[in-house]
C-alpha cells in the first residue's frame, strides 16, 4: 500500500494561514473519516493534532483545524507562530486493519 | 497521564532480530490497542502493527512475515521482534496507544485504527555488523 501524498514543505509568515493536503484513495481516506494529523519537532515523538478528520484533542488551540474532500484531508494552520515551525505527518486507517502515514510536510514559518 | 517508554538494545547485527519492550504507566494496558511505528533518520512514519491487551495483532502487510508481538499485563508491558534485519530497518522505533474505533460495514464490524494519542520518546535502533 503507498503512502499517502503529502508536500515536502510549505510556509508562511507569522499571523498567516497555511494548508497542508494529503491525498489519498477511496480505500484509504476517501473511504473512511479516520484521518489523523500529527505534529513532530526534531528529535521529538510525534504528538496528535486531529483525529476524526475535524477533531482536536484538548490540549490543541482551535487555530488548527483538519477538514477532508473526496480522498483529500487537509490541516489548516491559522496565525502561523514560530512554534509551528515542524514536520506534519497525516495518518489515514486503510481498511483491513492497515494503517498508513503520508510521507510529510516541512512547515517553515518566514 | 499516560507515559511510554521503550527499551531494548540500540544496536542489532544483519540477520539477527530486533527486540524492543514498551512500558506503559499512568493507566492500564488492558482494554487498548497498542502499535509500534518506526522512522529512519530524516523520512517519515512507518506503522509496523498493533496488537491488543487480549493479544489479538494486526500487521503491516510488508512487514507481516517477520513482526511478532507479544504483551504481558502483569508487567503493564508489549513487545516487538522483527526478525532478519537489514541496515534497511534502522530507525527510531516509537510505541503508541492506538484508539480504535467500532466501524461497520453492511457485512461486518471491526475495531478499526482511529489515532495514535500517547507516544513513548522513541529508541533508536541501529542495524550494522
Amino acid at each position: 500500500q503507498s503512502a499517502l501524498t503529502q508536500p515536502p514543505s510549505a510556509s508562511g509568515s507569522p499571523g498567516q494561514s497555511v494548508t497542508i493536503s494529503c491525498t489519498g484513495t477511496s480505500s484509504d481516506v476517501g473511504g473512511y473519516n479516520y484521518v489523523s494529523w500529527y505534529q513532530q519537532h526534531p528529535g521529538k515523538a510525534p504528538k496528535l493534532l486531529i483525529y476524526e478528520v475535524t477533531k482536536r484533542p484538548s490540549d490543541v488551540p482551535n487555530r488548527i483545524s483538519g477538514s477532508k474532500s473526496g480522498n483529500t484531508a487537509s490541516l489548516t494552520v491559522s496565525g502561523l507562530q514560530a512554534e509551528d515551525e515542524a514536520d506534519y505527518y497525516c495518518s489515514s486507517y486503510a481498511g483491513s486493519n492497515n494503517v498508513i502515514f503520508g510521507g510529510g510536510t516541512k512547515l517553515t514559518v518566514l | 497521564q499516560v507515559q511510554l517508554q521503550e527499551s531494548g538494545p540500540g544496536l542489532v547485527k544483519p540477520s539477527e532480530t530486533l527486540s524492543l519492550t514498551c512500558t506503559v504507566s499512568g493507566d492500564s494496558i488492558r482494554s487498548y490497542y497498542w502499535s509500534w511505528i518506526r522512522q529512519p533518520a530524516g523520512k517519515g512514519l512507518e506503522w509496523l502493527g498493533r496488537i491488543y491487551s487480549r493479544g489479538d495483532t494486526n500487521f503491516s502487510p510488508s512487514l507481516r512475515s517477520r513482526v511478532t508481538m507479544s504483551v504481558d499485563t502483569t508487567k503493564n508491558q508489549f513487545s516487538l521482534r522483527l526478525s532478519s534485519v537489514t541496515a534497511a530497518d534502522t530507525a527510531v522505533y516509537y510505541c503508541a496507544r492506538d484508539w480504535a474505533a467500532s466501524y461497520c460495514s453492511s457485512t461486518s464490524c471491526v475495531e478499526a485504527h482511529d489515532y495514535f494519542d500517547y507516544w513513548g520518546q522513541g529508541s533508536l535502533v541501529t542495524v550494522t555488523s
